[in-house]
């Protein structure tokens, strides 16, 4: 079936440096997008989203692209510090209710101080 | 205001046993998320519920269900374990779960091992 997938299982960052995870979706039915980031022991916390009718949407230093032209979701983070660190998962849903979520596999971003 | 709590957080089972977990929403929500976390599988929906109707399942075998009672606590039971079904549980709440208005919170989940 469809799914979400991330290009990067892990990235590693200077503390400092913006930093930028993408997602690839390939439902063009999709039309919710929801980043999410999980540290170690705890269960994902809710960062940005975007519907489908917006192509970026701005947050505290995270920002949230979408091309629906070729289904590509990016989260950029903006002076990453130490506590960024953690596995960053995108989500995407369609129809239905927000409970339904297709979760990417995640990324890892580790950032060095 | 005290988070999604789930119980509990650790459990240790035995292959062909049953398990029930256990998750309380936020106070006022009113709908509630079942979701496994494997680090093969990733994060995979199990189950969705709204003032005690199950409103959507998941590709998961019969042997997982779950429930919502009045309180809006839900529980989900897992029958004759297997290996596989080892994973974090997580469990999320909201208000509501109107697409217009995005709210879930996740809990810690509770961490099954069936050996």
């Amino acid at each position: 079936g469809e799914s979400v997938g991330l290009h990067l299982p892990t990235l590693s960052v200077q503390e400092g440096d913006n930093s930028i995870i993408n997602c690839a979706y390939s439902n063009s039915a999709s039309d919710y997008f929801i980043w999410y980031k999980q540290e170690s022991g705890k269960g994902p916390q809710f960062i940005i989203d975007i519907r489908s009718n917006m192509d970026k949407r701005q947050g505290q230093r995270v920002t949230v692209l979408l091309n629906k032209t070729v289904k590509h979701l990016s989260l950029q983070i903006a002076a990453t510090q130490p506590g960024d660190s953690a596995v960053y998962f995108c989500a995407e849903t369609y129809g239905g209710s927000q409970g339904n979520l297709i979760f990417g596999k995640g990324t890892k971003l580790s950032v060095k101080p | 205001k005290a988070g999604v709590t789930q119980t509990p957080r650790y459990l240790i089972k035995t292959r062909g046993q049953q398990v029930t977990l256990s998750c309380s929403p936020i106070s006022g929500h009113r709908s509630v998320s079942w979701y496994q976390q494997t680090p093969g599988q990733g994060l995979q929906f199990l189950f969705e519920y709204f003032s005690e109707t199950q409103r959507n399942k998941g590709n998961f075998p019969g042997r997982f269900s779950g429930r919502q009672f009045s309180n809006s606590r839900s529980e989900m039971n897992v029958s004759t374990l297997e290996l596989g079904d080892s994973a974090l549980y997580l469990c999320a709440s909201s208000l509501t779960s109107d697409r217009l208005v995005y709210g879930y919170t996740f809990g810690s989940g509770t961490r099954l091992t069936v050996v």
